[in-house]
């Protein structure tokens, strides 16, 4: 079973609703992280949660909200969907607190969502 | 703010070896993370280093030179399923980050397309 699971794998919605990507893991880690990446931009940092109860705001946080409704899980919202969000969105996890044994914060990624805006 | 500069792309043969060279100007240093990444797929961890020298891991090695701002990764004996990006990750202390989380700055990544 994936450690870091991310559902839809794929969506396509229209301008201006509202979407909700969700990602959760069983790794027991404290860090969790959403980014997206899109050609020749790479890997781009959107949130962080430190724990529960911290939320970060990232290099592109503009357009995006975000919730950590338990270590476990951390959601990514689009409250108004716009073309130039289409791309492709992963959730990462790290371990600071060493909880793996691993105080080096290796953030080890979900399977992405690929999203698309029309 | 922290820039990494990878090369985009790169061809080698089935084989053969590769270096897939990294640069980064970033204010301050913690370490440094190599990840390899097949098209549409998730990033996943290959190597890290946080002191200067070469770690080696099977196939896979990793050189850090801290003073020059410079890593590589070497891929040995390459294999066809060694196509694939490489993506240069520097992490940099919090206070320093500008905006990340404990600053991990991901390069634009390196396709590194293998022929037979």
């Amino acid at each position: 079973d994936a450690d870091v699971t991310q559902t839809p794998r794929n969506r396509i919605t229209k301008t201006g609703k509202r979407i909700m990507l969700e990602c959760s893991q069983t790794k027991g880690h404290d860090r969790m992280y959403w980014y997206r990446q899109d050609p020749g931009l790479g890997l781009r940092l959107i949130y962080y949660s430190f724990d529960v109860k911290d939320i970060n705001k990232g290099e592109i946080s503009d357009g995006y909200s975000v919730s950590r409704q338990a270590q476990a899980k951390f959601s990514l919202s689009l409250e108004s969907a716009i073309p130039n969000q289409t791309a492709l969105y992963f959730c990462a996890t790290s371990d600071l607190a060493g909880v793996s044994g691993d105080y080096t914060d290796t953030q080890y990624f979900g399977p992405g969502t690929r999203l698309t805006v029309l | 703010g922290q820039n990494i500069d990878q090369p985009t792309e790169m061809t080698a043969t089935e084989g053969a070896i590769v270096q897939i060279n990294c640069t980064y100007q970033t204010s301050g240093f913690n370490g440094l993370f190599w990840y390899q990444q097949h098209a549409g797929e998730a990033p996943t961890f290959l190597s890290y280093n946080v002191l200067d020298g070469l770690e080696e891991k099977g196939r896979f090695s990793s050189f850090l030179s801290r003073s020059k701002g410079y890593s590589y990764l070497l891929l040995k004996e390459l294999q066809m399923k060694d196509s694939a990006s490489y993506l240069c990750a520097v992490t940099t202390p919090e206070a320093d980050s500008g905006g990340g989380a404990d600053g991990l700055t991901f390069g634009k990544g390196t396709h590194l397309i293998i022929q037979p």
